[in-house]
């Protein structure tokens, strides 16, 4: 299958500082990439559509502000999280569409970045 | 909102027997239905999709869909201590694995 690719793997920073999360499709092109957050315990929590080349879409709730992505090309889409605070810490994980093994379109997932704000 | 309901376990099971996840659904719409496995500190891989009522099997793995009961299952037959993760469920609007919501997971143990 699609192999989706995430850097950093996980990240510990001061409150207040930003940080950028890469997720790079390594084998196939993504026009749209997806980006979820994951609590401890809790499920995955759509956070926005990235579409390549236009402004990503935001789910209700996720401040555009705060949560900046950027999918400037078709292999690479950029989360940062601007300003993080404690409550920022969470688990963040991107996905692709690509042609699944049967056929149909499948989401595939990156590894995942762990964000430990202090 | 649209809400995908799901048991959160933990669910114990001996190895060798059938484990049985189920998953409820609010949105009388939903098209897909897919079933994830999440290991502990991994993300999600999809283990099952299903588009119509009924059964589908893949090897140790049957998905069960009833629209009508808006209602969607998972077994595992022989279940091995390797299957013990948590399973999610998720579901879409549309014919496809595009804008997905999720259930909070049933964590499964297979006890050896």
């Amino acid at each position: 299958g699609a192999v989706v690719s995430q850097h950093p793997s996980w990240v510990i920073c001061k409150s207040g500082t930003s940080v950028k999360i890469e997720c790079r499709s390594l084998d196939f092109q993504a026009t749209t990439m997806f980006w979820y957050r994951q609590f401890p315990k809790q499920s995955l929590m759509l956070m926005a559509t990235s579409n390549e080349g236009s402004k990503a879409t935001y789910e209700q709730g996720v401040e555009k502000d705060k949560f900046l992505i950027n999918h400037a090309s078709l292999t690479l889409s950029t989360l940062t999280v601007t300003s993080a605070h404690p409550e920022d810490s969470s688990f963040y994980i991107c996905s692709s569409l690509a042609g699944g093994p049967n056929g149909d379109n499948e989401q595939f997932f990156g590894p995942g970045t762990r964000l430990t704000v202090l | 909102q649209k809400e995908v309901e799901q048991n959160s376990g933990p669910l114990s099971v001996p190895e060798g027997a059938i484990a049985s996840l189920n998953c409820t659904y609010s949105d009388r719409g939903s098209q897909s239905f897919f079933w994830y496995r999440q290991y502990s500190g991994k993300s999600p891989e999809l283990i099952m999709s299903i588009y119509s009522n009924g059964d589908k099997e893949d090897g140790r793995f049957t998905a069960q869909l009833n629209k009508a009961s808006q209602y969607v299952s998972l077994l595992i037959r022989d279940s091995q201590p390797s299957d013990s993760a948590t399973y999610l469920c998720a579901v879409s609007d549309t014919f496809g694995n595009e804008k997905l919501t999720f259930g909070t997971g049933t964590r499964l143990t297979i006890i050896p």
